[in-house]
């Protein structure tokens, strides 16, 4: 399995809403990540989560709260959401962050498009 | 400060010929990178990369080119298709900070017309 997935697919919430995107892969890899890119635009990362601890917050605000309950999994959990924050959002994961080099190739899932009412 | 820079935002180029992808970078502590193809609406898909111990790789179509020097690099994709029409974005990595954090350009856009 060579695959990141990510559900759902398509997401419209509210602004009081709270909504949870999810993210899997199984490729063993030990770093996974949060992007969230707009359109034509390079992907900005938003976290990192290193051995299933999360070692980079890039100052993302609260309303954006992110969980990885193992080593296969990571969750992206919304609420209070602005219109602004419409976008793609899309995990990758890479085998090793502290290896560098080729064990940082990051592979992505095909993204949740968000978007805020 | 953009670390990584993408100059040309689009690229035009016939089906069949040779299209040249830039990036330049500023970090001299950069030891990887890579490339990255996108499709509207889609996740970005990992093409070729290469370590800065060389100055080229390459993996059928695509070639990516380093010159460390001139802290720039180049895809080349010959010959051409028009499914190769996407966003292409480069990224570096650096082994100091071990984060696993890519720095993205802001990316081109490849037309191939048939």
């Amino acid at each position: 399995d060579t695959e990141v997935t990510q559900t759902p697919k398509h997401l419209v919430m509210g602004m009081t809403n709270k909504k949870s995107l999810k993210c899997e892969q199984h490729m063993g890899h030990r770093a996974m990540y949060w992007y969230k890119q707009k359109a034509k635009k390079p992907p900005e990362l938003m976290f990192v989560y290193s051995y299933e601890k999360l070692s980079i917050n890039e100052s993302v605000p609260s309303r954006f709260s992110p969980e990885c309950p193992n080593s296969s999994l990571l969750n992206l959990h919304l609420h209070a959401l602005q219109p602004e924050d419409s976008a793609l959002y899309l995990c990758a994961s890479s085998q090793d962050p502290l290896a560098g080099g080729l064990y940082n190739e990051q592979f992505f899932g095909p993204g949740t498009r968000l978007t805020v009412l | 400060d953009q670390q990584v820079k993408q100059n040309s935002p689009s690229l035009s180029v016939q089906e069949g010929r040779i299209s040249i992808l830039n990036c330049d970078y500023t970090n001299s502590m950069f030891d990887y990178f890579l490339w990255y193809k996108k499709y509207p609406a889609e996740g970005p898909t990992f093409l070729i990369s290469i370590s800065s111990i060389k100055d080229k790789n390459e993996d059928g179509r695509f070639t990516v080119f380093l010159n460390k020097s001139a802290k720039h690099l180049s895809l080349h994709i010959v010959p051409s298709q028009p499914g190769d029409s996407a966003v292409y974005f480069c990224a570096a990595s650096g082994r100091v900070s071990n984060t696993g954090k890519l720095i993205f350009g802001q990316g081109t856009t490849l037309q191939v017309k048939p």
